[in-house]
């Protein structure tokens, strides 16, 4: 089965640093570009980048460059979303996907999500 | 970046009504266009890829057109688990972007 899991629920201090994962399996991990979306409860969905695990080439939306860092794992199939210094307005929902070039570069699988909650 | 707008916002729908939602793009995306469909407490799900393509196992009473500019989401007879926020992605940059959602509820 082809998915995507991602790490789980988070709860941190204004200041510190995270780093959470999404691990695929069931397909060639390289082959897929995977995106990050963030979801503040109760609003919708935010692009923040994408990467490709096979040479680690990540882009960012303008809203996220340098706020986050995108990287990848190929020996474990893991992609990566971190952060030096969170702050209160970090906390959301985070889903990783994987973008799709048979589907039009859509986000054809996504994980569960991690949720994020940065709190003093 | 490329801004994506939908209209309506919200609305409210019966079991068996048909419903229709319209996507804007700020400029040109060709067909690189798609939708998803997103319940509480769940991740978003794609339903139609490339503006009109149905993807696997998504029922047939989902339909998408359009192209340049204006998309059309469009669900006939609505069935229970429809009730759901919809939004437009676009595919035409590697910048990504969503538009607001649309919110279908029950009238």
């Amino acid at each position: 089965e082809v998915q995507l899991v991602q790490s789980g629920a988070e709860v941190k201090k204004p200041g510190e640093s995270l780093k959470i994962s999404c691990r695929g399996s069931g397909y060639t991990f390289t082959t897929y570009w995977i995106g990050w979306v963030r979801q503040v409860p109760g609003k919708g969905l935010e692009w923040m980048g994408i990467i490709n695990p096979g040479d680690s080439d990540a882009r960012y939306s303008p809203s996220f460059q340098g706020q986050v860092t995108l990287s990848a794992d190929r020996s474990s199939s893991t992609a990566y979303l971190q952060w030096t210094s969170l702050k209160a307005s970090d906390t959301a929902m985070y889903f990783c996907a994987r973008r799709n070039h048979d589907s039009g570069l859509a986000l054809d699988i996504w994980a569960q999500g991690t949720l994020v909650t940065v709190s003093s | 970046d490329i801004q994506m707008t939908q209209s309506p916002s919200s609305l409210s729908a019966s079991v068996g009504d048909r419903v229709t939602i319209t996507c804007r793009a700020s400029q040109n995306i060709n067909s690189y266009l798609n939708w998803y469909q997103q319940k509480p407490g769940r991740a978003p799900k794609l339903l139609i890829f490339a503006a009109s393509t149905l993807q696997s196992e998504v029922p047939s009473r989902f339909s998408g057109s359009g192209s340049g500019t204006d998309f059309t989401l469009t669900i006939d007879s609505l069935q229970p688990e429809d009730f759901a926020t919809y939004y437009c992605q676009q595919s035409h940059s590697i910048l990504f972007t969503f538009g607001p959602g649309t919110t279908v509820d029950v009238k």
